[in-house]
């Protein structure tokens, strides 16, 4: 069974914490991404990598920044965590190629207070 | 970046009846996905489309690729209680770089189904 996984459901941190985010899959795909999900927004792209430490901006990638040190792993970072990063986070993978289904995580709520 | 618009936003209906949701946008894709989020998870893809005009069905599930290539739709027959969730649509485009597999997302369609 192929699978996303996000290190943590719940998160409360605090103003001004740096806090990292961890997503592993294991499928093997070359694509990996975090979004943001947030009432009435959808689902938006914060930054994607498409190989081991290469990374590309989303649309939402103020605030935040993003490590691959390994294909199968990709983390987002909040340097200084704000009350408005409170969200549901998304990790997400995919084949390289384009036509390629995503596969999601579980999601992270993070709390910021 | 594009811009998708999905619609309805939300939708209440009662158990056993059809629902219709879409999106539309300002410019082409070459491929449309629609995903469904349960509540608490991830979402999940229900039905990809990859040619203008394409329908396609998965169960109750039916889902069109717009001739113009900028639109689509998917309906659900005979609804269920377990059909609540979150709805998606997502648009990509065929690159042939490192963009490739990147999708656009709709703001999603909350759907509710009253026994």
């Amino acid at each position: 069974d192929v699978k996303v996984t996000q290190s943590s459901r719940y998160l409360v941190k605090r103003t001004g914490e740096k806090v990292f985010l961890e997503c592993v899959q294991d499928m093997d795909h070359e694509n990996m991404f975090w979004y943001r999900q947030d009432p009435g927004l959808g689902l938006r792209l914060i930054y994607f990598s498409y190989d081991v430490k290469m990374k590309e901006k989303g649309d939402i990638p103020e605030g935040y920044s993003v490590s691959r040190e390994k294909k199968e792993r990709f983390s987002l970072i909040l340097e200084s965590a704000s009350t408005n990063q409170t969200s549901m986070y998304l990790c997400a993978s995919s084949f390289l190629g384009a036509d390629g289904e995503a596969f999601f995580g579980q999601g992270t709520r993070l709390t910021v207070v | 970046g594009q811009q998708l618009n999905q619609s309805p936003q939300s939708m209440f209906i009662q158990e056993g009846e059809d629902v219709s949701m879409n999106c539309t946008s300002s410019s082409i894709f070459n491929t449309w996905l629609w995903y469904k989020q349960d509540p608490g998870e991830g979402p999940v893809l229900l039905i990809a489309l990859y040619k203008a005009g394409e329908l396609t069905s998965n169960g109750r599930l039916t889902a069109q690729f717009g001739i113009t290539r900028k639109d689509s739709f998917l309906n659900i027959s005979a609804s269920i209680p377990s059909d609540v969730g979150i709805y998606f649509c997502a648009g990509q485009l065929r690159f042939r770089d490192t963009n490739a597999g990147k999708s656009t997302f709709g703001d999603g369609t909350t759907l509710t189904v009253k026994p």
